[in-house]
Formats: structure tokens, C-alpha cells, sequence
């Protein structure tokens, strides 16, 4: 079955570095490819999406672009702030199969310090 | 727009009991989906309504149901509860099930002693 995989938490960065956050997945179709983030106390809200193979999304400075070839999704952003630190979660769906649900990495541990 | 809003947010229920979570979607969205999250499990599917009928449903036991009423709203249900019930439990809701305009609610806390 489908499956996603990210790198393991905690990441601990410095305000203003470069932010990756790696996701790989398998997928027996072409699937849509998200990144999820959570804050603490809160729900999911969704940061970015791609559809397509070579398509990116961006939002709020991040970036990312789904890699037909690689089977990746990475994450990245060029500058993060305190206001970042928060749980990512990358996630894939293939409608194609009939399954109107969401398949979610387990997510990645992002703290940044001042 | 008012957002997902799900009731209660804290929960606290023995084991053997059952416990009703409730989930009012986006005003308009007619697609409602429930997730459950643990430490150790993730984020995993548990069901999807769509106009008062089931859609999709995750592996989850049949202590877990789920419906829909004629306004959108939605409920989940959890019978006979185990240590394991332990999670947060995620709605969202969508126009028609497009994952890609999905909208997830904070979350009901659940904790069984």
C-alpha cells in the first residue's frame, strides 16, 4: 500500500537557517503530495501542495517539489524564524484508487532557537 | 467563515466505556473525515461522510463508528474503550471530498484511564 517516509526529530535549527526536511514515498499511482503543519495545542493546517510530477508548491517561504523520479517531496525553506517551530507532517493521497483519505509520514520535530 | 469545530476538546472516559466526539464542518462543505492520532501510530484514517453516507473507512475495529446528519455535522462513536483509545482525534471537512481544499478542526483529546 501507499506509505510515506520523513527524516526523524527533532531538527534543531538557528534563526535565520536553511530548513530541509526530507520525504520520500511509495505509491502504486500518480498521487497528490502534501505538507501538513501542526502547532502546539492545534490542529493540521495545510502549508503547501503539489499534483503533478515537477510541479512545486510554496507557501510562506516554503518550498517544495515533487521528484517522479526520486519518489521525494523535501521540504525547505531558506530562512526560518522562532515562529516556525512546529511539527511537519508530509502526506500523500491517490484519488485515482478511490480512497478519499489522507496517508501521513510521521512526521518531523522542528524547533528553532533564537 | 467559521471554521471546523469539534466538541468537546478534552475528554476523559475509563476503559469499557464509550465516548461520543462531535465535529461541525465549514458552513457549505459536505465531505467530513476523521483521523486519529497517537505518539506511536501516527495519523491514520478512520472514515469519511459524504451527504449522511460512509465513503471510505480506515482499518480500524468496529468499536469505531461514525455518521453524518442531514447539516453536515458529524459524529464519531467508540464502544467499549481500550488504554489504546488514547489519541487526539482530527475532523475535516471539504467541499465534496477534495482533499486538496481540506480544512482540519483542533482536535478532541481523549484520554482513557
Amino acid at each position: 500500500g501507499d506509505s510515506v517516509t520523513q527524516m526523524e526529530g527533532p531538527v534543531t535549527l538557528s534563526e535565520e537557517a536553511f530548513l530541509t526536511i526530507n520525504c520520500t514515498y511509495t505509491a502504486t499511482g500518480y498521487p497528490s503530495l502534501f505538507w501538513y503543519v501542526q502547532y502546539p495545542g492545534e490542529g493540521l493546517q495545510l502549508l503547501l501542495k503539489a499534483t503533478k510530477a515537477d510541479d512545486k508548491g510554496s507557501n510562506k517561504g516554503f518550498e517544495a517539489t515533487y521528484r517522479k523520479e526520486t519518489t521525494s517531496f523535501h521540504l525547505e525553506k531558506g530562512s526560518v524564524q522562532v515562529s516556525d517551530s512546529a511539527v511537519y507532517f508530509c502526506a500523500l493521497s491517490d484519488i485515482r484508487t478511490g480512497r478519499r483519505a489522507l496517508t501521513f509520514g510521521s512526521g518531523t520535530r522542528l524547533q528553532v532557537q533564537p | 467563515k467559521a471554521g471546523v469545530t469539534q466538541t468537546p476538546r478534552y475528554l476523559i472516559k475509563t476503559r469499557g466505556q464509550q465516548v461520543t466526539l462531535s465535529c461541525s464542518p465549514i458552513s457549505g462543505h459536505r465531505s467530513v473525515s476523521w483521523y486519529q492520532q497517537t505518539p506511536g501510530q501516527g495519523l491514520q484514517f478512520l472514515f469519511e461522510y459524504f451527504s449522511e453516507t460512509q465513503r471510505n473507512k480506515g482499518n480500524f475495529p468496529g468499536r469505531f463508528s461514525g455518521r453524518q446528519f442531514s447539516n453536515s455535522r458529524s459524529e464519531m462513536n467508540v464502544s467499549t474503550l481500550e488504554l489504546g483509545d488514547s489519541a487526539l482525534y482530527l475532523c475535516a471537512s471539504s467541499l465534496s471530498g477534495d482533499l486538496e481544499t481540506q480544512y482540519f478542526g483542533p482536535g478532541t483529546r481523549l484520554l482513557v484511564l
